[in-house]
């Protein structure tokens, strides 16, 4: 079965940052890429990042430069480093699996709620 | 900054038909788009419904199927369960970055 388990989330102030990880579970780790969104509070998804089985990383406009995603395939963990929260960052993160081929994504973790507020 | 647009409601009865869209600011939205239906109810995580335009995960009922239509991305709920009503978002991809629609509230009634 697939897992995937966020943590790191919590209540931080303006400008600090956030490691936020996803421990996959149930699946080769290694072949596959992997994604994070974010839900802000009542609205709608947004694609933030994702970080390809060969390595290869892509950003939102809105988020490059100050996040950063990464791997760790021998401990089948990912992970979304954020910089200078804002309060627009406010929201609930989740990780999610990409399809084997680059052809969307599939399994959803139960996301992490980061509250950026002073 | 691509948008992509969504219906913001849709309704219908059950047992009927519905279609939601999915919109390219850029353009026609083509299977190069590799468009993606997700499903979202109140307090649960969104849930993939289908991918690469009309490809449905081993999860999917078969009342739910996925085109491209008059140079959008859509998706067709037959046959439409009281279960359907939910938030349905759409996702498309644009040479390595993603983005996702605004999301059709679809009410069953």
């Amino acid at each position: 079965e697939v897992q995937l388990v966020e943590s790191g989330g919590g209540l931080v102030q303006p400008g600090e940052s956030l490691r936020l990880s996803c421990a996959a579970s149930g699946f080769t780790f290694s072949d596959y890429g992997m994604h994070w969104v974010r839900q802000t509070a009542g609205k709608g998804l947004e694609w933030v990042s994702d970080l390809t089985a060969a390595g290869r990383t892509h950003y939102a406009g809105s988020v490059r430069g100050r996040f950063t995603v990464s791997r760790e395939d021998a401990k089948d963990s990912f992970y979304l480093q954020i910089n200078s929260l804002t309060a627009g960052d406010t929201g609930v993160y989740y990780c999610v699996r990409g399809t084997k081929a680059v052809a969307g994504v599939d399994f959803w973790g139960q996301g992490t709620l980061v509250t950026v507020s002073s | 900054q691509t948008v992509v647009t969504q219906e913001p409601s849709l309704t219908v009865s059950p047992g009927g038909t519905v279609t939601l869209t999915c919109a390219s600011s850029t353009g026609a939205v083509t299977s190069g788009n590799y468009p993606n239906w997700f499903q979202q109810k109140p307090g649960q995580t969104p849930r993939a419904l289908l991918y690469s335009t009309s490809d449905k995960h081993s999860w999917t009922p078969a009342r739910f199927s996925g085109s491209l239509l008059g140079g959008k991305a859509a998706l067709t709920l037959s046959g439409v369960q009281p279960e359907d009503e939910a938030e349905y978002y759409c996702l498309l991809h644009y040479g390595g970055s993603w983005v996702f629609g605004g999301g059709t509230k679809l009410t069953v009634l």
